[in-house]
This record gives C-alpha cells, structure tokens and sequence, in this order.
C-alpha cells in the first residue's frame, strides 16, 4: 500500500498570500488530519475531517482552513500568509479516526516558508 | 488542561546508555498515550504506546512507564544506538466522542556512536 502523500514538499511564499497545500491518505482510510509542526511547540492539530465532514478543530485563526473530497483526498489553505506560519505542516490518516488506539499514519510533509 | 508537558527539549546519550524522556498531562480524560518517533524529512511514526490499565509496556529496547497518580508517562529506550537519533514526541487521546491527540513539544535525541 502506498503511504501518505503530501505535496508539494517544499512552498516559499510572500507575506499575503495564500497556499494550498494537498494530501493524499492511505487508500482505505477516511479520517484525516493536519498538524503544524515548528521547532518548540511541536505538533500542534489544526483540524480532522471524516467523509468529507470536519470533525475536529484546533486553536488556529479563520485563515486555516480544509476540506476533504469524496475520494478522501484533503487539502488545506492558508490565506493572507504571515511570517510565524513558517513551518512543516504534516497530514495523517487512519482508518476512521474515531476508534482509540487507531494509529495515525503521517506524510513526509511540506515545509512552508514565509519570506 | 489540553496541554502535554515533554521533557527534555534535547538530549544526548553515549551508544549503549539509556535514554529517558518524560512527559506529563493535565487532563485525566486521557486513555490513550503514544510515542511517536520522527527521523529528519520523515513525518513522525507511531513506536509505542499505552493505556492507562497497565504500568509498563516493553518493546524491544522501548518501555513506556506509566504513572496514572502522578499524570506522567515516560519513554526508555534501552542499549540507545545512533540508529536511534531522532525526534520523539509523547501524545495523548482520549476516546470520548471522536478523539484528537494532543503531542508534545517533542525531545530531539542523539546517540553518540
């Protein structure tokens, strides 16, 4: 099975914009997250969605935002970028994200940064 | 009481030692505590994890001890290998409704050879 998929790997944008970033999950798998990961605060969750519904919100501004298509396919925007959104911004994907102990399955990542 | 505490933010350990990293939660809704261990340019990938019924959970060279009183897991990896150096991040989950884990600030560890 192929893993998860996050592209593209590598983004440089300017103050303003925005950005779109895309995952691929596990095929099979229906619950997807997203994480922000920057050096001392870690992974911090942005939000979950399950077919196509968001589940989960984490503590980010309105300028976050997802979806997920009927293929599970996710992808997150980020509007009017500013420089501490700076980070690596991590997918994950499980089976259905609703069983504990389900493990959480992530991609390699893309490394955002804001110039 | 969403937060999970990690320590230490870096570590360093001769090959063959033994090394610990810690991590300390508020929220005893908490049922679900995994470690997850990320090499550079990999995402993060599930090690071990524990619930909170039993104490001690080994795997290998790697034991989570668990100390439901004191709100604190912790992460041992025994005879640590410069293979080993990496980034671990503890995390909590609770099974209430649909759940999110909560990570810690991660503990970047080298092994020296």
């Amino acid at each position: 099975k192929a893993g998860v998929t996050q592209t593209p790997r590598y983004l440089i944008k300017t103050r303003g914009q925005q950005v779109t970033l895309s995952c691929s999950p596990i095929s099979g798998h229906r619950s997807v997250s997203w994480y922000q990961q920057t050096p001392g605060q870690g992974l911090q969750f942005l939000f979950e969605y399950f077919s196509e519904t968001q589940r989960n919100k984490g503590n980010f501004p309105g300028r976050f935002s997802g979806r997920q298509f009927s293929n599970s396919r996710s992808e997150m925007n980020v509007s009017t970028l500013e420089l501490g959104d700076s980070a690596l911004y991590l997918c994950a994907s499980s089976p259905t994200g609703g069983r504990v102990g389900e493990k959480l399955f992530f991609g390699s990542g893309t490394q955002l940064s804001v110039l | 009481q969403q937060q999970v505490k990690q320590s230490p933010q870096s570590l360093i350990v001769q090959k063959g030692g033994i090394s610990i990293i810690n991590c300390a939660y508020e929220n005893t809704a908490f049922d679900y505590f995994p470690w997850y261990q990320q090499f550079p340019g990999k995402g993060p990938a599930l090690l071990i994890a524990i619930r909170p019924d039993v104490s001690e959970k080994k795997e290998g060279r790697f034991t989570i001890s668990f100390n439901k009183s004191a709100k604190q897991f912790s992460l041992h990896i025994m005879d640590s290998q410069p293979g080993d150096s990496a980034t671990y991040f503890c995390a909590a989950s609770r099974t209430s409704g649909t759940y999110k884990y909560i990570f810690g600030t991660g503990t970047r560890l080298k092994v020296l050879a």
